[in-house]
């Protein structure tokens, strides 16, 4: 069975300072690595994805994540972060092809940017 | 539309009647989920539909709970006898043909159920 845990369920970060969200996985094969961002009262917006390649994938609004095999580790990362970041931020996972369909989520970490 | 659209937005019911949610995809896109996100929780996947073939519904969590599509189209998540343990947002998400692993999911924003 996939799964994701995301440790951290708040993160406090003054405006400006380096923004690190933590996500490790469990999959059997290749993992397919996904960050989604949820507002107040609105959807999930994707972010960024690793499927192959380079580990540092980069994604919308200035957000990256560094993919760590060794350490079975996605950790979403913002050089500087803005107070318009704050929001609820999950990691999800799934298998290669083959292994089903579910996209398996983590528990959510909220991002708070202070000013 | 542009995107998932989801009706009702909110939606408060009295525990034991049924309920009824509504999912509108993309236009174009074949592969739809619904997901449950509890307060406070993450999302929990219910049931997933791709084109023609058998739902996956390896995630609902009782049989009061199932799904249908129609048409390769809309989807309605049907809830019966409801309990107050079913009080979550539901969120419905499609992805686009072709890219089935690698694709990422467009969520729609999600209908509120309150069961009192």
């Amino acid at each position: 069975a996939q799964s994701v845990a995301q440790p951290e369920d708040q993160v406090n970060v003054a405006e400006g300072n380096p923004l690190t969200v933590k996500c490790t996985y469990s999959v059997s094969g290749n993992p397919y690595l996904f960050w989604y961002v949820q507002y107040p009262n609105r959807g999930l917006q994707f972010l960024l994805k690793y499927i192959t390649g380079d580990n540092l994938v980069k994604g919308s609004y200035g957000f990256e994540a560094e993919f760590n095999k060794s350490q079975t580790s996605f950790h979403l990362k913002k050089p500087s972060a803005l107070v318009s970041d704050s929001a609820l931020y999950f990691c999800a996972v799934r298998g290669p092809e083959g292994a089903g369909n579910k996209l398996t989520f983590g528990g959510g970490t909220r991002v708070l940017v202070k000013p | 539309g542009a995107g998932v659209s989801q009706s009702p937005s909110n939606k408060v019911t009295e525990k034991g009647k049924d309920v009824e949610l509504r999912c509108d995809p993309i236009s174009g896109h074949t592969a739809l989920y619904w997901y449950r996100q509890s307060l406070g929780q993450g999302l929990e996947f219910l049931i997933y539909f791709q084109g023609n073939s058998a739902p996956d519904k390896s995630g609902l969590p009782s049989d009061r709970f199932s799904a249908e599509r129609t048409g390769g189209s809309v989807s309605t998540l049907t809830i019966q006898r409801t309990q107050q343990e079913d009080s979550a947002v539901y969120l419905c998400a499609s992805r686009r043909p072709g890219v089935a692993s690698t694709g990422e999911l467009f969520f729609g924003e999600g209908s509120r159920l309150t069961v009192l």
